[in-house]
Protein backbone atom coordinates (compact mmCIF):
# COMPACT_ATOMS: atom_id res chain seq x y z
CA UNK A 1 0.00 0.00 0.00
CA UNK A 2 2.14 2.97 -1.19
CA UNK A 3 1.66 6.27 0.65
CA UNK A 4 1.88 9.47 -0.82
CA UNK A 5 4.01 9.64 -3.92
CA UNK A 6 5.38 12.96 -5.27
CA UNK A 7 7.78 13.36 -8.10
CA UNK A 8 10.24 14.82 -9.21
CA UNK A 9 11.93 14.56 -6.06
CA UNK A 10 14.39 17.17 -7.14
CA UNK A 11 13.88 19.89 -10.03
CA UNK A 12 16.03 22.58 -10.72
CA UNK A 13 14.81 25.66 -12.88
CA UNK A 14 16.17 28.63 -14.38
CA UNK A 15 14.10 31.69 -13.46
CA UNK A 16 10.99 32.43 -16.02
CA UNK A 17 10.85 28.67 -16.80
CA UNK A 18 7.79 26.62 -15.32
CA UNK A 19 7.76 23.78 -12.75
CA UNK A 20 5.14 21.09 -11.96
CA UNK A 21 5.17 19.01 -9.24
CA UNK A 22 2.86 16.37 -8.84
CA UNK A 23 1.34 14.24 -6.01
CA UNK A 24 -0.67 10.75 -5.91
CA UNK A 25 -2.47 10.46 -3.11
CA UNK A 26 -2.60 7.54 -0.51
CA UNK A 27 -4.85 4.84 -2.12
CA UNK A 28 -8.55 6.09 -0.72
CA UNK A 29 -7.59 9.43 0.26
CA UNK A 30 -9.46 11.55 -1.44
CA UNK A 31 -8.46 15.02 -0.34
CA UNK A 32 -4.82 16.84 -0.86
CA UNK A 33 -3.14 19.59 0.60
CA UNK A 34 0.38 21.29 -0.75
CA UNK A 35 2.70 23.03 1.75
CA UNK A 36 5.56 25.09 1.12
CA UNK A 37 9.28 24.84 3.57
CA UNK A 38 11.74 26.81 3.55
CA UNK A 39 15.04 26.12 5.38
CA UNK A 40 14.82 26.14 9.43
CA UNK A 41 10.90 26.88 9.06
CA UNK A 42 7.60 25.48 9.52
CA UNK A 43 5.04 24.41 6.96
CA UNK A 44 3.42 27.24 5.33
CA UNK A 45 0.02 26.02 3.94
CA UNK A 46 -0.74 26.57 0.30
CA UNK A 47 -4.12 24.57 -1.07
CA UNK A 48 -6.39 22.21 -0.22
CA UNK A 49 -8.11 20.03 -3.01
CA UNK A 50 -10.45 17.71 -3.70
CA UNK A 51 -10.83 15.68 -7.13
CA UNK A 52 -11.85 17.98 -9.60
CA UNK A 53 -12.09 21.07 -6.60
CA UNK A 54 -10.15 24.09 -5.03
CA UNK A 55 -11.61 23.82 -1.59
CA UNK A 56 -9.22 26.20 0.15
CA UNK A 57 -6.38 28.06 -1.84
CA UNK A 58 -5.77 30.87 0.50
CA UNK A 59 -2.20 30.42 1.13
CA UNK A 60 -1.49 30.50 -2.72
CA UNK A 61 0.31 33.22 -4.25
CA UNK A 62 -2.30 35.19 -6.18
CA UNK A 63 0.35 35.19 -9.09
CA UNK A 64 2.19 31.99 -10.71
CA UNK A 65 0.93 29.26 -8.76
CA UNK A 66 -2.25 27.29 -9.98
CA UNK A 67 -3.15 23.52 -8.85
CA UNK A 68 -5.29 21.27 -9.67
CA UNK A 69 -6.45 17.72 -8.60
CA UNK A 70 -8.10 16.16 -11.75
CA UNK A 71 -10.66 13.32 -12.04
CA UNK A 72 -7.97 10.65 -13.39
CA UNK A 73 -4.64 11.27 -12.59
CA UNK A 74 -2.39 12.92 -9.85
CA UNK A 75 -2.73 16.64 -7.87
CA UNK A 76 -0.38 18.97 -10.01
CA UNK A 77 1.22 22.31 -8.29
CA UNK A 78 2.86 24.72 -11.34
CA UNK A 79 4.88 27.08 -10.30
CA UNK A 80 4.81 29.76 -13.75
CA UNK A 81 7.91 32.23 -14.27
CA UNK A 82 10.12 31.13 -11.54
CA UNK A 83 12.22 33.72 -9.16
CA UNK A 84 14.62 32.94 -6.47
CA UNK A 85 12.28 33.14 -4.16
CA UNK A 86 10.36 30.12 -5.03
CA UNK A 87 13.23 27.57 -3.66
CA UNK A 88 11.92 25.53 -0.99
CA UNK A 89 10.70 21.78 -0.15
CA UNK A 90 7.03 21.54 -1.68
CA UNK A 91 5.04 18.60 0.51
CA UNK A 92 1.49 17.15 -0.90
CA UNK A 93 -0.26 15.29 2.03
CA UNK A 94 -3.42 13.47 1.76
CA UNK A 95 -6.30 12.32 3.98
CA UNK A 96 -9.65 10.81 3.92
CA UNK A 97 -12.98 12.55 3.76
CA UNK A 98 -12.57 15.27 6.76
CA UNK A 99 -14.13 13.72 9.71
CA UNK A 100 -15.35 15.40 12.29
CA UNK A 101 -12.79 18.04 11.99
CA UNK A 102 -9.82 15.56 12.39
CA UNK A 103 -7.75 15.19 9.52
CA UNK A 104 -4.96 13.57 10.40
CA UNK A 105 -2.45 14.12 6.89
CA UNK A 106 0.06 11.53 5.51
CA UNK A 107 2.63 13.53 3.81
CA UNK A 108 4.81 12.44 0.63
CA UNK A 109 8.90 12.49 1.01
CA UNK A 110 8.72 16.50 -0.76
CA UNK A 111 9.69 17.98 -3.51
CA UNK A 112 12.62 20.08 -3.67
CA UNK A 113 12.75 23.21 -5.96
CA UNK A 114 15.83 25.15 -6.81
CA UNK A 115 15.50 28.10 -8.25
CA UNK A 116 19.35 29.03 -10.62
CA UNK B 1 18.86 22.98 27.22
CA UNK B 2 16.70 24.70 24.98
CA UNK B 3 17.88 28.00 22.63
CA UNK B 4 15.95 30.11 20.52
CA UNK B 5 17.17 32.58 17.82
CA UNK B 6 17.60 32.88 14.15
CA UNK B 7 17.78 29.25 13.57
CA UNK B 8 14.99 26.65 15.02
CA UNK B 9 14.30 25.85 19.00
CA UNK B 10 17.03 23.09 19.50
CA UNK B 11 16.42 20.70 22.64
CA UNK B 12 19.74 18.41 23.14
CA UNK B 13 19.38 15.12 25.41
CA UNK B 14 21.52 12.34 26.47
CA UNK B 15 19.84 8.96 25.41
CA UNK B 16 17.90 7.72 27.95
CA UNK B 17 16.63 10.87 29.10
CA UNK B 18 13.20 11.88 29.19
CA UNK B 19 12.50 14.80 26.51
CA UNK B 20 9.76 17.67 26.46
CA UNK B 21 8.58 19.73 23.71
CA UNK B 22 7.03 22.76 24.14
CA UNK B 23 4.60 24.67 21.56
CA UNK B 24 1.94 27.53 21.73
CA UNK B 25 -0.79 27.82 19.60
CA UNK B 26 -3.26 30.74 18.91
CA UNK B 27 -6.41 30.31 19.01
CA UNK B 28 -8.08 29.03 21.82
CA UNK B 29 -11.13 28.40 19.52
CA UNK B 30 -9.10 25.62 18.10
CA UNK B 31 -9.75 21.71 18.85
CA UNK B 32 -7.75 19.42 17.68
CA UNK B 33 -3.58 19.00 17.73
CA UNK B 34 -1.35 16.97 16.11
CA UNK B 35 2.34 16.37 16.39
CA UNK B 36 4.78 15.51 13.78
CA UNK B 37 7.73 13.92 13.48
CA UNK B 38 10.30 15.09 10.35
CA UNK B 39 13.93 13.69 9.43
CA UNK B 40 15.86 15.03 7.40
CA UNK B 41 15.02 14.71 3.44
CA UNK B 42 11.15 13.20 4.89
CA UNK B 43 8.04 14.53 5.00
CA UNK B 44 7.00 15.17 8.19
CA UNK B 45 4.95 11.70 10.14
CA UNK B 46 1.92 11.66 11.96
CA UNK B 47 3.21 10.89 16.08
CA UNK B 48 0.43 11.31 18.52
CA UNK B 49 -3.34 13.77 18.23
CA UNK B 50 -5.26 15.39 20.67
CA UNK B 51 -9.13 16.94 21.06
CA UNK B 52 -9.63 19.89 23.35
CA UNK B 53 -12.19 17.75 25.88
CA UNK B 54 -8.69 15.85 26.51
CA UNK B 55 -6.09 17.28 28.67
CA UNK B 56 -3.79 14.66 27.98
CA UNK B 57 -3.22 11.38 25.53
CA UNK B 58 -0.36 8.88 25.79
CA UNK B 59 0.89 6.58 22.67
CA UNK B 60 4.20 4.13 23.28
CA UNK B 61 6.78 6.36 24.86
CA UNK B 62 5.23 9.59 24.01
CA UNK B 63 2.94 11.73 25.64
CA UNK B 64 0.45 15.03 24.67
CA UNK B 65 -0.53 17.36 27.43
CA UNK B 66 -3.07 19.86 26.28
CA UNK B 67 -3.27 23.14 28.96
CA UNK B 68 -5.88 25.10 26.71
CA UNK B 69 -6.17 27.98 29.91
CA UNK B 70 -2.46 28.89 28.67
CA UNK B 71 -2.89 27.65 25.05
CA UNK B 72 0.32 25.37 25.26
CA UNK B 73 0.81 22.13 23.99
CA UNK B 74 3.75 19.31 25.15
CA UNK B 75 4.95 16.44 23.73
CA UNK B 76 6.93 14.30 26.20
CA UNK B 77 9.33 11.27 24.98
CA UNK B 78 10.32 9.25 27.62
CA UNK B 79 13.55 6.73 26.95
CA UNK B 80 14.81 9.29 24.48
CA UNK B 81 16.65 7.18 21.52
CA UNK B 82 19.12 8.48 18.50
CA UNK B 83 16.54 7.61 16.33
CA UNK B 84 13.96 10.40 17.63
CA UNK B 85 16.98 13.04 16.79
CA UNK B 86 14.20 15.11 14.14
CA UNK B 87 12.23 18.34 13.82
CA UNK B 88 9.26 17.87 15.67
CA UNK B 89 6.19 20.24 15.27
CA UNK B 90 2.46 20.87 16.52
CA UNK B 91 -0.09 21.19 14.41
CA UNK B 92 -3.71 22.92 15.16
CA UNK B 93 -6.61 22.87 13.05
CA UNK B 94 -7.32 26.16 12.24
CA UNK B 95 -10.03 27.99 10.13
CA UNK B 96 -8.28 29.23 7.09
CA UNK B 97 -9.39 32.60 5.06
CA UNK B 98 -11.01 30.39 2.70
CA UNK B 99 -13.52 28.75 5.24
CA UNK B 100 -11.70 25.18 5.43
CA UNK B 101 -10.13 24.01 8.43
CA UNK B 102 -6.41 23.22 7.77
CA UNK B 103 -3.30 22.25 9.79
CA UNK B 104 -1.64 24.99 11.02
CA UNK B 105 1.48 23.95 11.86
CA UNK B 106 3.78 25.89 14.09
CA UNK B 107 7.91 26.50 13.70
CA UNK B 108 8.97 23.10 14.98
CA UNK B 109 11.63 22.29 17.57
CA UNK B 110 14.87 20.36 16.90
CA UNK B 111 15.49 17.46 18.70
CA UNK B 112 19.42 16.35 18.83
CA UNK B 113 19.79 12.97 20.83
CA UNK B 114 23.30 12.17 22.13
CA UNK B 115 24.23 8.92 21.90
Amino acid sequence: NAGVMQNPRHLVRRRGQEARLRCSPMKGHSHVYWYRQLPEEGLKFMVYLQKENIIDESGMPKERFSAEFPKEGPSILRIQQVVRGDSAAYFCASSPAYFSGANVLTFGAGSRLTVL
Amino acid sequence: GESVGLHLPTLSVQEGDNSIINCAYSNSASDYFIWYKQESGKGPQFIIDIRSNMDKRQGQRVTVLLNKTVKHLSLQIAATQPGDSAVYFCAENKLASGGSYIPTFGRGTSLIVHP
